[in-house]
């Protein structure tokens, strides 16, 4: 399946937008991109996915490049609650397959 | 509260016990995973069942560890002679519907085996 990539750590100041790279590649035509959160000692928590527009929620948007080989979740005013382990899959819709493989995730650090 | 539940939350076990983790899905939903987690790395894919079938199983799933789920509804995860290097975040998910769909985690069984 296909890996996606993330920097190892981001630091970004209270109040101020953080935008949170991945490249995925190898992505599939039929590959949904995802997004998780993990605070510390608790699971994964889903935050946004796309396909190929960009998207808003409450939480976050999404960026999508126009190849698709590459998302952006967009965090517009960061606050200390949001400091977390950040995590991009992808979801491939076309197949009955149940994996999505997760890297190691952006350590996101936020300063008061 | 109506999300993935996991059970026991934490399970500290001797050398070669046996242990059982049980996750209850989100009602409704037809897809169940299990994941492993250590410290400092993403989870890594164990199993995954659509309803009571299971469809795919990772190579890290070794022959001590079994899941089930007999009805399409709760699942269980059990690791035969644990060792230390089992010591892990075991996570669970569920999702409804097609592959692309998204998945909820419950917040995680905790196993130290000393």
């Amino acid at each position: 399946d296909a890996k996606t990539t993330q920097p190892n750590s981001m630091e970004s100041n209270e109040e101020e937008p953080v935008h949170l790279p991945c490249n995925h590649s190898t992505i599939s035509g039929t590959d949904y991109i995802h997004w998780y959160r993990q605070l510390p000692s608790q699971g994964p928590e889903y935050v946004i996915h796309g396909l190929t527009s960009n998207v808003n929620n409450r939480m976050a948007s999404l960026a999508i490049a126009e190849d698709r080989k590459s998302s952006t979740l967009i965090l517009h005013r960061a606050t200390l609650r949001d400091a977390a382990v950040y995590y991009c899959i992808l979801r491939d819709r076309s197949t009955n397959a149940g994996k999505s493989t997760f890297g190691d995730g952006t350590t996101l650090t936020v300063k008061p | 509260d109506t999300g993935v539940s996991q059970n026991p939350r934490h399970k500290i076990t001797k050398r070669g016990q046996n242990v059982t983790f049980r996750c209850d899905p989100i009602s409704e939903h037809n897809r169940l995973y299990w994941y492993r987690q250590t410290l400092g790395q993403g989870p890594e894919f164990l199993t995954y069942f659509q309803n009571e079938a299971q469809l795919e199983k990772s190579r890290l799933l070794s022959d001590r560890f079994s899941a089930e789920r007999p009805k399409g509804s709760f699942s269980t995860l059990e690791i035969q002679r644990t060792e230390q290097g089992d010591s892990a975040m075991y996570l669970c998910a569920s999702s409804f519907g097609s592959s692309g769909n998204t998945i909820y985690f419950g917040e995680g069984s905790w196993l130290t085996v000393v």
